[in-house]
Protein backbone atom coordinates (compact mmCIF):
# COMPACT_ATOMS: atom_id res chain seq x y z
CA UNK A 1 0.00 0.00 0.00
CA UNK A 2 0.91 3.50 -0.23
CA UNK A 3 3.29 5.00 2.61
CA UNK A 4 5.50 7.88 3.84
CA UNK A 5 8.78 7.57 4.93
CA UNK A 6 10.28 10.58 6.66
CA UNK A 7 13.83 11.91 8.15
CA UNK A 8 14.06 10.94 11.59
CA UNK A 9 14.13 13.56 14.27
CA UNK A 10 14.68 15.40 16.50
CA UNK A 11 16.15 17.66 14.45
CA UNK A 12 18.09 20.68 16.55
CA UNK A 13 19.39 24.07 14.30
CA UNK A 14 20.76 27.13 15.45
CA UNK A 15 18.30 30.49 14.21
CA UNK A 16 19.26 30.95 10.75
CA UNK A 17 20.55 28.00 9.76
CA UNK A 18 19.25 25.87 6.66
CA UNK A 19 16.80 23.20 7.31
CA UNK A 20 16.15 20.19 5.21
CA UNK A 21 13.65 17.44 6.22
CA UNK A 22 13.67 14.22 3.87
CA UNK A 23 10.13 12.69 2.99
CA UNK A 24 10.19 9.88 0.13
CA UNK A 25 6.94 8.29 -0.52
CA UNK A 26 5.20 4.66 -2.23
CA UNK A 27 2.37 5.39 -3.97
CA UNK A 28 -0.25 3.94 -6.76
CA UNK A 29 -1.17 6.63 -9.26
CA UNK A 30 -0.63 10.05 -8.97
CA UNK A 31 -0.98 11.24 -5.30
CA UNK A 32 -1.34 14.76 -3.99
CA UNK A 33 1.91 15.62 -1.35
CA UNK A 34 1.58 17.22 1.96
CA UNK A 35 3.98 18.87 4.86
CA UNK A 36 1.94 19.85 8.02
CA UNK A 37 3.08 21.34 10.88
CA UNK A 38 2.14 20.55 14.78
CA UNK A 39 2.98 23.55 16.91
CA UNK A 40 3.00 22.40 20.66
CA UNK A 41 -0.38 21.50 22.13
CA UNK A 42 -2.01 22.63 18.88
CA UNK A 43 -3.80 20.61 16.07
CA UNK A 44 -2.22 19.77 12.57
CA UNK A 45 -1.79 22.85 10.04
CA UNK A 46 -1.06 22.47 6.60
CA UNK A 47 2.02 24.24 5.56
CA UNK A 48 1.87 23.10 1.98
CA UNK A 49 1.13 20.92 -0.93
CA UNK A 50 1.53 19.93 -4.17
CA UNK A 51 -0.84 18.03 -6.39
CA UNK A 52 1.04 17.41 -9.37
CA UNK A 53 5.06 16.30 -10.55
CA UNK A 54 7.13 19.26 -10.47
CA UNK A 55 4.79 21.14 -8.81
CA UNK A 56 6.40 23.56 -5.99
CA UNK A 57 4.75 24.55 -2.61
CA UNK A 58 5.56 27.13 -0.55
CA UNK A 59 4.42 28.74 2.05
CA UNK A 60 6.13 31.06 5.09
CA UNK A 61 9.53 30.79 3.63
CA UNK A 62 9.31 26.97 3.50
CA UNK A 63 9.56 25.25 -0.08
CA UNK A 64 9.06 21.68 -1.27
CA UNK A 65 9.43 20.13 -4.62
CA UNK A 66 7.14 16.94 -5.64
CA UNK A 67 9.59 15.06 -7.20
CA UNK A 68 8.16 11.59 -9.30
CA UNK A 69 11.45 10.80 -10.68
CA UNK A 70 13.04 9.93 -6.81
CA UNK A 71 9.59 9.98 -5.20
CA UNK A 72 10.11 13.01 -2.86
CA UNK A 73 8.81 15.76 -1.20
CA UNK A 74 11.68 17.01 0.66
CA UNK A 75 11.27 20.14 3.00
CA UNK A 76 13.21 23.04 3.04
CA UNK A 77 13.97 26.50 4.72
CA UNK A 78 16.85 28.86 4.07
CA UNK A 79 16.49 30.53 7.32
CA UNK A 80 15.13 28.98 10.53
CA UNK A 81 13.74 31.12 13.42
CA UNK A 82 12.97 29.79 16.92
CA UNK A 83 9.02 30.33 16.02
CA UNK A 84 9.78 27.36 13.43
CA UNK A 85 9.87 24.78 16.44
CA UNK A 86 7.50 21.89 16.08
CA UNK A 87 6.67 18.83 14.83
CA UNK A 88 6.29 18.03 10.88
CA UNK A 89 4.89 15.47 8.93
CA UNK A 90 4.90 14.52 5.07
CA UNK A 91 1.62 13.07 4.03
CA UNK A 92 0.14 12.44 0.75
CA UNK A 93 -3.27 11.49 -0.29
CA UNK A 94 -5.10 8.99 -2.24
CA UNK A 95 -7.95 7.51 -3.04
CA UNK A 96 -10.12 4.75 -0.61
CA UNK A 97 -13.32 4.15 -1.60
CA UNK A 98 -15.34 7.02 -1.54
CA UNK A 99 -13.07 8.98 0.37
CA UNK A 100 -9.29 10.46 -0.24
CA UNK A 101 -7.45 9.88 2.58
CA UNK A 102 -4.60 10.79 4.10
CA UNK A 103 -0.97 8.74 4.54
CA UNK A 104 1.22 10.13 7.25
CA UNK A 105 4.95 10.09 7.71
CA UNK A 106 6.22 9.30 11.25
CA UNK A 107 6.65 13.06 11.88
CA UNK A 108 10.52 15.21 12.46
CA UNK A 109 10.65 16.95 15.79
CA UNK A 110 12.62 20.32 14.97
CA UNK A 111 14.05 22.40 17.83
CA UNK A 112 15.69 26.18 16.73
CA UNK A 113 17.31 27.43 19.09
CA UNK A 114 18.54 31.23 19.96
CA UNK B 1 -11.93 30.05 9.00
CA UNK B 2 -11.82 26.33 9.59
CA UNK B 3 -11.28 25.66 12.75
CA UNK B 4 -12.00 22.67 13.95
CA UNK B 5 -12.31 21.91 18.03
CA UNK B 6 -12.22 18.85 20.53
CA UNK B 7 -13.78 18.04 23.47
CA UNK B 8 -12.29 17.40 26.89
CA UNK B 9 -8.00 18.12 25.73
CA UNK B 10 -7.34 15.73 27.89
CA UNK B 11 -9.27 12.41 29.97
CA UNK B 12 -8.19 10.34 32.33
CA UNK B 13 -10.17 6.89 33.12
CA UNK B 14 -10.35 4.11 35.28
CA UNK B 15 -10.24 0.93 33.38
CA UNK B 16 -12.92 -0.25 32.04
CA UNK B 17 -15.25 3.13 31.69
CA UNK B 18 -16.26 4.83 28.57
CA UNK B 19 -15.00 8.06 27.20
CA UNK B 20 -16.78 10.42 24.65
CA UNK B 21 -14.55 12.34 22.30
CA UNK B 22 -16.10 15.15 20.80
CA UNK B 23 -15.36 16.77 17.70
CA UNK B 24 -17.06 20.36 15.97
CA UNK B 25 -16.15 22.03 12.96
CA UNK B 26 -16.75 25.54 13.73
CA UNK B 27 -17.27 27.22 10.88
CA UNK B 28 -17.64 25.17 8.44
CA UNK B 29 -20.46 21.92 7.47
CA UNK B 30 -18.34 18.69 7.40
CA UNK B 31 -19.62 16.18 4.85
CA UNK B 32 -16.42 13.94 5.95
CA UNK B 33 -14.52 13.61 8.98
CA UNK B 34 -11.65 11.19 9.86
CA UNK B 35 -10.54 9.85 13.57
CA UNK B 36 -6.84 9.25 13.71
CA UNK B 37 -4.65 7.58 16.23
CA UNK B 38 -0.71 8.72 17.35
CA UNK B 39 1.07 7.15 19.98
CA UNK B 40 4.29 9.50 21.27
CA UNK B 41 6.99 9.60 18.60
CA UNK B 42 4.73 8.06 15.92
CA UNK B 43 2.46 8.71 12.60
CA UNK B 44 -1.00 9.62 13.08
CA UNK B 45 -2.91 6.70 11.72
CA UNK B 46 -6.39 6.27 10.69
CA UNK B 47 -9.14 4.70 12.48
CA UNK B 48 -12.13 5.63 10.46
CA UNK B 49 -14.35 7.59 7.86
CA UNK B 50 -17.22 9.18 8.93
CA UNK B 51 -19.46 10.75 6.91
CA UNK B 52 -22.67 12.78 7.87
CA UNK B 53 -25.86 10.33 8.37
CA UNK B 54 -24.34 7.17 7.19
CA UNK B 55 -22.14 4.56 9.20
CA UNK B 56 -18.26 4.63 9.69
CA UNK B 57 -15.96 3.34 7.47
CA UNK B 58 -13.02 1.55 9.65
CA UNK B 59 -9.63 1.04 8.83
CA UNK B 60 -8.31 -2.71 9.09
CA UNK B 61 -7.82 -3.93 12.71
CA UNK B 62 -9.89 -1.00 14.37
CA UNK B 63 -12.62 -2.54 16.17
CA UNK B 64 -15.66 -1.28 15.36
CA UNK B 65 -17.65 -2.00 18.67
CA UNK B 66 -14.86 -0.70 20.51
CA UNK B 67 -14.35 2.83 19.04
CA UNK B 68 -18.10 3.70 18.01
CA UNK B 69 -18.29 6.83 16.03
CA UNK B 70 -21.57 8.76 15.77
CA UNK B 71 -21.47 11.51 12.56
CA UNK B 72 -25.16 12.60 13.41
CA UNK B 73 -24.65 16.52 12.02
CA UNK B 74 -22.67 18.47 9.71
CA UNK B 75 -20.86 19.98 12.55
CA UNK B 76 -20.12 17.20 15.01
CA UNK B 77 -18.87 13.66 15.49
CA UNK B 78 -18.19 11.92 18.29
CA UNK B 79 -16.00 8.85 18.97
CA UNK B 80 -16.76 6.86 22.11
CA UNK B 81 -13.80 4.45 23.30
CA UNK B 82 -15.98 1.79 25.22
CA UNK B 83 -14.71 -0.22 28.19
CA UNK B 84 -11.27 1.37 27.89
CA UNK B 85 -8.21 -0.34 28.76
CA UNK B 86 -4.67 0.87 29.59
CA UNK B 87 -3.15 -0.12 25.72
CA UNK B 88 -6.19 2.55 24.48
CA UNK B 89 -4.11 5.41 25.57
CA UNK B 90 -2.88 7.41 22.71
CA UNK B 91 -3.20 11.06 21.25
CA UNK B 92 -6.73 10.54 19.11
CA UNK B 93 -6.98 13.63 16.53
CA UNK B 94 -10.01 14.56 14.23
CA UNK B 95 -10.30 15.93 11.15
CA UNK B 96 -12.95 17.19 8.81
CA UNK B 97 -13.52 18.19 5.34
CA UNK B 98 -15.66 20.34 3.37
CA UNK B 99 -17.73 18.81 0.72
CA UNK B 100 -15.85 19.02 -3.19
CA UNK B 101 -12.76 19.77 -1.05
CA UNK B 102 -9.42 17.89 -1.02
CA UNK B 103 -8.16 19.51 2.12
CA UNK B 104 -8.57 17.90 5.68
CA UNK B 105 -8.67 20.94 8.80
CA UNK B 106 -7.38 18.88 11.94
CA UNK B 107 -8.58 19.44 15.70
CA UNK B 108 -6.05 19.88 18.48
CA UNK B 109 -6.52 16.55 19.66
CA UNK B 110 -7.26 14.60 22.60
CA UNK B 111 -5.13 12.87 25.03
CA UNK B 112 -6.66 9.79 26.53
CA UNK B 113 -5.04 7.98 29.75
CA UNK B 114 -6.64 5.20 31.26
CA UNK B 115 -5.55 4.14 34.54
Amino acid sequence: GDSVTQMEGPVTLSEEAFLTINCTYTATGYPSLFWYVQYPGEGLQLLLKATKADDKGSNKGFEATYRKETTSFHLEKGSVQVSDSAVYFCALNHQSGSARQLTFGSGTQLTVLP
Amino acid sequence: GAVVSQHPSRVICKSGTSVKIECRSLDFQATTMFWYRQFPKQSLMLMATSNEGSKATYEQGVEKDKFLINHASLTLSTLTVTSAHPEDSSFYICSARLAGNNEQFFGPGTRLTVL
